[in-house]
């Protein structure tokens, strides 16, 4: 099973908005719709942002939006703010042998 | 509130047997539909699934480590362990456990700290 594809990088100024691309298979993102995000800062643990594609846990801001359109997944963040800066990972479930599908990760830098 | 801790050795020997222990609060592993994890990162790379246990002892490995993996739990101590054995120098990372909700297929919604293994002769 390999990883599935982000950008490497992404960015944004203060106020405006940036959109990462988690991009896999009909045997992962395509064919399920249990897709999560993750926000990592430097040395910290990861933190779930998005799941089932797009519903936020609680606590995560509502400038967080999720959303799949075939074997692509998306993660948007409106209203960039400097705590925003992390890596993003995004997850998928490949089916149940194998639950957990990470990204290759994008690093988000805010301007 | 759920909390997961790893512990460890810092340092494990190429081809020694590393053996982590997560210890958790705030949920129960006897509870239907609950999992803990184990989740690794190399520094500067991304994230990679290693094993899963669910409540009803029920185990998964990431296909490609299986061989090296085993998982286990001790429901009365709140208590998961993973053992990797052969260790090599690209096992080198910040091992994490994770908690998998009751209907969480796919996600794990709190993490451990991490402990990083370094593996070197």
């Amino acid at each position: 099973q390999s990883a599935l594809t982000q950008p490497p990088s992404a960015s944004g100024s203060p106020g405006q908005s940036v959109t990462i691309s988690c991009t896999g298979t009909s045997s992962d993102v395509g064919g399920y719709n249990y897709v999560s995000w993750y926000q990592q800062h430097p040395g910290k643990a990861p933190k779930l942002m998005i799941y089932d594609v797009s519903n936020r846990p609680s606590g995560v801001p509502d400038r967080f939006f999720g959303s799949k359109s075939g074997n692509t997944a998306s993660l948007t963040v409106s209203g960039l703010q400097a705590e925003d800066e992390a890596d993003y990972y995004c997850s998928s479930y490949a089916g149940s042998n194998n639950p957990y599908v990470f990204g290759t990760g994008t690093k988000v830098t805010v301007l | 509130q759920i909390t997961l801790k790893e512990s460890g050795p810092t340092l494990v020997k190429p081809t020694q047997t590393l053996t982590l222990t997560c210890v958790f609060s705030g949920f129960s592993l006897s509870t239907s539909g609950v999992g803990v994890g184990w989740i690794r990162q190399p520094p500067g790379k991304a994230l990679e699934w290693l094993a899963l246990i669910y409540w009803d002892d029920d185990k998964l490995y990431t296909p490609a480590l299986e061989s090296r993996l085993t998982i286990t739990k001790d429901t009365s101590k709140n208590q998961v362990v993973l053992t990797m054995t052969n260790m090599d120098p690209l096992d080198t990372a910040t091992y994490y456990c994770a908690h998998r909700p009751v209907a969480g297929r796919g996600r794990f919604d709190y993490w451990g700290q991490g402990t990083l293994v370094t593996v070197s002769s």
